[in-house]
C-alpha cells in the first residue's frame, strides 16, 4: 500500500450514532491532517498534527473528536452529528519544514448523516 | 488577508484546445504555490508544485504553471486538452514549515469530445 489511506470511503449514519474515519500514511511524514470538504466551499482546515501532537483546531465542534496514536496514523471520532456535517472528509500527511513542504491527501470518506 | 482566487468557477473547452486555469493569491510570506486536481469521488491528486527557482514548472499529466511574483499569479496550462482531464482543479498557497494550505475554491473543467 502506497500514498495516503482512507477508510471506509462511504459512511451513512444517523445523528446518535457513533463511527469512527480512519486514516494511513505510507510516506513516512511527520505531519497529518484533516479536511472538511462541502460542496461550493473551499476546504476546511480541521486538524492538524505534527509528531503525534495536535497543533491545529480549527474551532472544530466537539462532536469531531480526532486521535493520533502514531505518526501514521489518524482517526476522527465522530458523535451526535448533524446534517450540515454531510461532507466528504479528507486526510492528508506531509513532512514539515523540510522545505519542500507538499500535502499529499487520501482518496477521502464521503459522509452522510441522516 | 491571505487569499487564493479562482476567477472562474466553470471552464468548458474542446477536446484539443488548449487551457488555462487562473489563480490569484495574497501572502504575507514567500509563497509555495501548488495545483491539484480531483476527480469526482476521489481525493486530491498533486499536479505540479513551485518552491523557489525557475518560474515555469512543469507537473504530471503535460500540464504547466507559470509563477508571476508581479501579479500574484500562478496559472495553469496545458497545451491540448484530453476528455480524461475533466475534473476540478484547486489552487493553493502555504509557505516553508507552516501547516495551513489556503486553498482557492476551484474551477471545474469540462471537456466537449
Amino acid at each position: 500500500e502506497t500514498g495516503v489511506t482512507q477508510t471506509p470511503r462511504h459512511l451513512v449514519m444517523g445523528m446518535t450514532n457513533k463511527k469512527s474515519l480512519k486514516c494511513e500514511q505510507h510516506l513516512g511524514h511527520n505531519a497529518m491532517y484533516w479536511y472538511k470538504q462541502s460542496a461550493k466551499k473551499p476546504l476546511e482546515l480541521m486538524f492538524v498534527y505534527n509528531f503525534k501532537e495536535q497543533t491545529e483546531n480549527n474551532s472544530v465542534p466537539s462532536r469531531f473528536s480526532p486521535e493520533c496514536p502514531n505518526s501514521s496514523h489518524l482517526f476522527l471520532h465522530l458523535h451526535t452529528l448533524q446534517p450540515e456535517d454531510s461532507a466528504l472528509y479528507l486526510c492528508a500527511s506531509s513532512q514539515v519544514a523540510s522545505g519542500t513542504d507538499t500535502q499529499y491527501f487520501g482518496p477521502g470518506t464521503r459522509l452522510t448523516v441522516l | 488577508a491571505q487569499s487564493v482566487t479562482q476567477p472562474d468557477i466553470h471552464i468548458t473547452v474542446s477536446e484539443g484546445a488548449s487551457l488555462e486555469l487562473r489563480c490569484n493569491y495574497s501572502y504575507g510570506a514567500t509563497p509555495y504555490l501548488f495545483w491539484y486536481v480531483q476527480s469526482p469521488g476521489q481525493g486530491l491528486q498533486l499536479l505540479l508544485k513551485y518552491f523557489s527557482g525557475d518560474t515555469l514548472v512543469q507537473g504530471i499529466k503535460g500540464f504547466e504553471a507559470e509563477f508571476k511574483r508581479s501579479q500574484s499569479s500562478f496559472n495553469l496550462r496545458k497545451p491540448s486538452v484530453h476528455w480524461s482531464d475533466a475534473a476540478e482543479y484547486f489552487c493553493a498557497v502555504g509557505s516553508s514549515g507552516t501547516y495551513k494550505y489556503i486553498f482557492g475554491t476551484g474551477t471545474r473543467l469540462k471537456v466537449l469530445a
